[in-house]
This record gives structure tokens, sequence and C-alpha cells, in this order.
């Protein structure tokens, strides 16, 4: 059964570092969505993306943030500048052609900022 | 601003019992609505969903009622088995931005 997968499952970085997240979405989905989850609290929406730009972004996508599609088949969450607080799970996510289609999550980064 | 809310957050529920988690949610213009189950160190899964133009949907042992005049949701498992034993939470959307509440620890006790 075709799955999102994300790499790496384990990011640890210096605060103020530049980070990047991977994620292959299952490959005839067109929309691509990050969510984040800090420990213990509730998944939170970041960015949806469709037609190689950004669709929706909640106010937590800020200008450190951004999303590319560098190729066919990775999509990318660059968070330029880290802070303590960027310290949660972040999980991939696809769907075939609408939001409102099922999405399908990939297993998470764990990203620790020191 | 948008609210999502779940009323428990831990269910404990005997093996072969029916198990229901509640989802309260505050736009009224929501309008597909997801129940996920996730496991300790996965990402969330997908159970089962339900547009607004419905009051019930079912899968296999799971079934979604929506309660639009309340904004009130709820996930039934029918027969609960160990597997079941996950955190559930809802996600609501109006025009594609998910909000997501916060989550049920359901336990299933032999």
């Amino acid at each position: 059964e075709p799955e999102v997968t994300q790499t790496p499952s384990h990011q640890v970085t210096q605060m103020g570092q530049e980070v990047i997240l991977r994620c292959v979405p299952i490959s005839n989905h067109l929309y691509f969505y990050w969510y984040r989850q800090i420990l213990g609290q509730k998944v939170e929406f970041l960015v949806s993306f469709y037609n190689n730009e950004i669709s929706e972004k909640s106010e937590i996508f800020d200008d450190q943030f951004s999303v590319e599609r560098p190729d066919g088949s990775n999509f990318t969450l660059k968070i330029r500048s880290t802070k303590l607080e960027d310290s949660a799970m972040y999980f991939c996510a696809s769907s075939v052609s609408l939001p409102t289609d099922t999405q399908y999550f990939g297993p998470g980064t764990r990203l620790t900022v020191l | 601003g948008e609210s999502v809310g779940l009323h428990l957050p831990t269910l404990s529920v005997q093996e072969g019992d029916n198990s229901i988690i509640n989802c309260a949610y505050s736009n009224s213009a929501s309008d597909y609505f997801i129940w996920y189950k996730q496991e300790s160190g996965k990402g969330p899964q997908f159970i089962i969903d339900i547009r607004s133009n419905m009051d019930k949907r079912q899968g296999q042992r799971v079934t979604v009622l929506l309660n639009k005049t309340v904004k009130h949701l709820s996930l039934q498992i029918a027969a609960t088995q160990p597997g079941d034993s996950a955190v559930y939470f809802c996600a609501v959307t109006a025009g594609g931005k998910f909000q997501f509440g916060a989550g049920t620890q359901v336990v299933v006790t032999p």
C-alpha cells in the first residue's frame, strides 16, 4: 500500500540554525500539507500546497517557514532560523486532489531545537 | 476564533464494549469532519469522515454522528478491541484549513 514517507525521523539542531524536513507524498496525490504537534498538544495545521503554490496557511506559518516541491517527488518544509518553541513533531500529509479528500499522514519528523 | 474541543481526555473501556468519543466545534460554517486515530509514535491515521450534508455515516465497527444544531460530533466504536487503544481526535474544516481537537486517550482494558 502506498504511503507518505518522511526523513529524517529525528532532527536535532541548534537554535538559530536552518532545518529542512523532507517528505515524499503518495505518487498520484496532488495536495500536500504540513502539520506540527508539540509534545502533548493537539495537531496544528501549518500549510497546504497545490499546483506548486501555497493554498492555505495558518498563523503559525510565518516568514521563517517556507515550503517547496523541488522535484516531482519531494515536498520540503524549511525553517529558516529555528527557535526553541519549534521543537515538535512535524507531519507531512497528502491527498488525491482536494483537502476534503482523505489525507494520508507520514510517520513524522521529531524536531528538537537546543 | 475557531475552537475544537473534546469532552473527555481519557476514556477507559472494557474489551468488547462500545466506545463513544465526543467533539465540539464552534464554527457553524464547518463543512467537513474527520476522525483520526493516533498510536504512540505514529502519525494520525484516518478512520472515518462525514460531510455537513449528512448526520450519520458508518464504517467497519465505527460510526460518526454529526449534530450541526449543537455543533457536536461523535465517534462510536463497536466491540472495542485492544488494538483500538490510541488517541482519537477530530478534525474540522471550513474551506480547507483544518483545526484539530486535543484528543481523547482510549484505554482498552481486558
